[in-house]
């Protein structure tokens, strides 16, 4: 089974601090997301990447960086926590073909801002 | 642009009954559809997608979904509700003609079944 690991289940931060999520997958896969999960606004892309070191803005990349230096790896960096960046994050890997292939999911980082 | 819309915040079934979570979709070409399903504190699984043909298309724990091209429609469905079906569900597409292959997720739909 493939599997996405994200480091850490629960993260308690404060306002201005650097904050790095981690996401590992263990399939070879090439491509990698990063998605914000709130409620009733479902998920939303906030970085994602076609191959090592590459990478792309989604729809809400204000306030992240990125940085994927290998193929199994992907983090998510907060730059300066504000408190609206309280949010679950899930990292995903896409298998098979960028055109149909699906999505598999870590289980999340829930990070809280104070 | 690409967008998809759950229309119903939540949806409550008696366990037993048929149960149906709806998703519209609008792309500027031909879509790709997929279902996923999220337990509590978990992440998402793929439940099931449609690429091309049979417009019914079956997935995972006795789901099925079906394209309706003319009412951009791909309704989530299940003949008989189970308790453990009570979860958080997506819908999300991708435009065909859409280079960067870019997913959009609806809002979400939360099933409760009721014993």
């Amino acid at each position: 089974d493939v599997k996405v690991t994200q480091s850490s289940r629960y993260l308690v931060k404060r306002t201005g601090e650097k904050v790095f999520l981690e996401c590992v997958q263990d399939m070879d896969h090439e491509n990698m997301f990063w998605y914000r999960q709130d409620p009733g606004l479902g998920l939303r892309l906030i970085y994602f990447s076609y191959d090592v070191k590459m990478k792309e803005k989604g729809d809400i990349p204000e306030g992240y960086s990125v940085s994927r230096e290998k193929k199994e790896r992907f983090s998510l960096i907060l730059e300066s926590a504000s408190t609206n960046q309280t949010s679950m994050y899930l990292c995903a890997s896409r298998g098979g073909s960028a055109n149909t292939g699906e999505l598999f999911f870590g289980e999340g980082s829930r990070l809280t801002v104070l | 642009a690409q967008s998809v819309a759950q229309p119903e915040d939540q949806v409550n079934v008696a366990e037993g009954n048929p149960l149906t979570v709806k998703c519209t979709y609008s792309v500027s070409g031909n879509p790709y559809l997929f279902w996923y399903v999220q337990y509590p504190n978990r992440g998402l699984q793929f439940l099931l997608k449609y690429i091309t043909g049979d417009n019914l298309v079956k997935g995972s724990y006795g789901f099925e979904a079906e394209f309706n091209k003319s009412q951009t429609s791909f309704h989530l469905k299940k003949p008989s509700a189970l308790v453990s079906d009570s979860a958080l569900y997506f819908c999300a597409v991708r435009d065909i003609g859409d280079s960067s292959y870019k997913l959009i997720f609806g809002s979400g739909t939360r099933l409760l079944v009721r014993p």
